[in-house]
């Protein structure tokens, strides 16, 4: 089946530690997303990827970053930065017609900081 | 950036009960998005409509872009589908979403 699919469900990080979470697509999109929720809250944009080996920053970048090293994979590593990481995280992908492209998100990851 | 707001934040409905989600933005969009959370986080795609109206089973949507405005319609509402429902608006390359709408279908 199609789709896109992020490890671990839930993630426990001890304050100071860095985290990578793991998003994978077999959808065959050129660009990749990672999303941020926190409760009750709309989505926040952290990173895009249009293609491979080429990234940019979106509205709450700080303390997070990522890497594009193949088309299928776009994994987002939390840094001991970012100072409120506890939050549910998801990760989309979208078609080559990128800014109009349908964004599918896959199913999340609960990170909580102990 | 662009501002979506979403109405009601909260609707409440018994089961059979039509309703209206609102999504308003400030700017001009590339393109609009609905969605449905379920319980568990999975965001749902519901409608992928830059402007006209879409329908799907008990579903439908209208947006009219010139006037910065998108319509969710539920009819018949069942418990299945209570959950939040966002409406995100692409903008350049990235989704910006409103905060949501939490409805609750009681039986």
């Amino acid at each position: 089946d199609g789709g896109i699919t992020q490890s671990p469900k839930y993630l426990f990080r001890k304050e100071g530690q860095n985290v990578t979470l793991s998003c994978e697509q077999n959808l065959n999109h050129d660009a990749m997303y990672w999303y941020r929720q926190d409760p009750g809250q709309g989505l926040r944009l952290i990173y895009y990827s249009q293609i491979v080996n080429d990234f940019q920053k979106g509205d709450i970048a700080e303390g997070y970053s990522v890497s594009r090293e193949k088309k299928e994979s776009f994994p987002l590593t939390v840094t001991s930065a970012q100072k409120n990481p506890t939050a549910f995280y998801l990760c989309a992908s979208s078609s080559a017609s990128g800014a109009r492209g349908e964004q599918f998100f896959g199913p999340g990851t609960r990170l909580t900081v102990l | 950036g662009i501002q979506v707001e979403q109405s009601p934040p909260d609707l409440i409905l018994q089961e059979g009960a039509n309703s209206t989600l609102r999504c308003n933005f400030s700017d001009s969009v590339n393109n609009l998005q609905w969605f449905h959370q379920n319980p568990w986080g999975q965001l749902i795609n519901l409608f992928y409509i830059p402007s006209g109206t879409k329908q799907n089973g008990r579903l439908s949507a209208t947006t009219v872009a010139t006037e910065r405005y998108s319509l969710l319609y539920i009819s018949s509402s069942q418990t299945t589908d209570s959950g939040v429902y966002f409406c995100a608006v692409v903008n350049d390359y990235k989704l910006s979403f409103g905060a949501g709408t939490t409805v609750t279908v009681r039986a």
